[in-house]
Order: structure tokens, then C-alpha cells, then sequence
């Protein structure tokens, strides 16, 4: 099963709109990242936050890390049209090597 | 710097066929990285390199796939015979080492068609 699971599955907002995005991951983590993909394309690393942070900010960005709660957000503030694809968390599980596990994303749309 | 580059783009072809895929990593990067993605999931691995050698290959249906990286550089994925369920993009990865802080970069996918 995957390791994270994002919530909500899809997400519609207007330009200039804050957009929140949630993770919950099961094992105990090194760390978190957070990835974009645009339709039909490849993946693009966005954010990593290790799992003695609590919060990280990256632009437009910002993330969260609870890892009592095994969970965390993803903020996009001001949102853009560009910002339009899918959003997916992904952690390591229990590999010590790169390997990522991803949930399933969310898919934001962005309307100008 | 070039990113990484994968062919085709595009694939479509019935069950039973044969197919392989290539994926070219970023110069100098160490780790290579196979993922499947079904549509509306998440990637999945399929198979890790270092250099040339497997470092994790335990999702990877090896009665009908399998995958190479000779000299350590390119790589490639082949399924043979397909089946319906492969249908999926298939997104090549790279990164530096094989650091868990290492930032994974993708390729644009090979789209998969089985009919």
C-alpha cells in the first residue's frame, strides 16, 4: 500500500487563492518531499522537509511536518493558473536507500 | 544541464508484445531509478541501480520485466510478454547518489498503450 496518502484528491480554486494540501504517511520518516507533475509530464521536486523540522518555506510554498500525527501540508499561497498539476508527498518508508514512496496526489486546478 | 532524457515518448501496442524503453540519467548521477505509474496514482518503483549494480528490484515483476544498466549510465526497461495492466507512463529517475536527501529528478515518461 502506499505510504502517503494525500487528502483531498482534487482541489478547484480561483487565481490568487491559497491552496492547502495534506499528506498522512504511516512509518517513521528521514524526511518528506513534495513533488509536482504536470499533465503528461515528468515529476518536479518541489520541497523536502526532514523529520526534525516542523516547518519549511520555499517561495510560494510552504510546508508542514507533525510527525506525532504522521502527517503534512503543503501551502501554495497566491495561487497561479501555473500552479495547475498534481501535488504528491512521498517518503522513504522503512528504505535506508532513495527509494520514494508516493501517495496517490492531488490534483489542483487553478482557474485565471 | 540536460535533464533527464527518455524514448519513446509514446508507445502503443497489443498484449503479448514485447517493448523496451530507454532512459539516459543526468551526467554523473550515480543512482538510476525505474518508476511505474498508473493512472491517477502515485509513481511506483520498480527497480534502483547504483552504477550498474541492483539495489532494489523487489516490485519488479520479473517473470515479464526486467531491466539493465551495463556500463552504468543508460538504462533499459523491458516488459515482455505485456499484459493489459501494464498500460501506465513509465518515469525514469535519477539522482546523485543514493542519499535519502538527494533530490530525485525525472524524466518526461514513456507513456505505455497495451490494447
Amino acid at each position: 500500500s502506499q505510504q502517503g496518502e494525500e487528502d483531498p484528491q482534487a482541489l478547484s480554486i480561483q487565481e490568487g487563492e491559497n491552496a492547502t494540501m495534506n499528506c498522512s504517511y504511516k512509518t517513521s520518516i528521514n524526511n518528506l518531499q513534495w513533488y509536482r507533475q504536470n499533465s503528461g509530464r515528468g515529476l518536479v521536486h518541489l520541497i523536502l522537509i526532514r523529520s526534525n523540522e516542523r516547518e519549511k518555506h520555499s517561495g510560494r510554498l510552504r510546508v508542514t511536518l507533525d510527525t506525532s500525527k504522521k502527517s503534512s501540508s503543503l501551502l501554495i499561497t497566491a495561487s497561479r493558473a501555473a500552479d495547475t498539476a498534481s501535488y504528491f508527498c512521498a517518503t522513504h518508508g522503512s528504505s535506508n536507500t532513495g527509494k520514494l514512496i508516493f501517495g496517490q496526489g492531488t490534483t489542483l486546478q487553478v482557474k485565471p | 544541464e540536460a535533464g533527464v532524457a527518455q524514448s519513446p515518448r509514446y508507445k502503443i501496442i497489443e498484449k503479448r508484445q514485447s517493448v523496451a524503453f530507454w532512459c539516459n540519467p543526468i551526467s554523473g548521477h550515480a543512482t538510476l531509478y525505474w518508476y511505474q505509474q498508473i493512472l491517477g496514482q502515485g509513481p511506483k518503483l520498480l527497480i534502483q541501480f547504483q552504477n550498474n549494480g541492483v539495489v532494489d528490484d523487489s516490485q519488479l515483476p520479473k517473470d515479464r520485466f526486467s531491466a539493465e544498466r551495463l556500463k552504468g549510465v543508460d538504462s533499459t526497461l523491458k516488459i515482455q510478454p505485456a499484459k493489459l495492466e501494464d498500460s501506465a507512463v513509465y518515469l525514469c529517475a535519477s539522482s546523485f547518489t543514493i542519499d535519502r536527501l538527494e533530490t530525485q529528478y525525472f524524466g518526461p515518461g514513456t507513456r505505455l498503450l497495451v490494447l
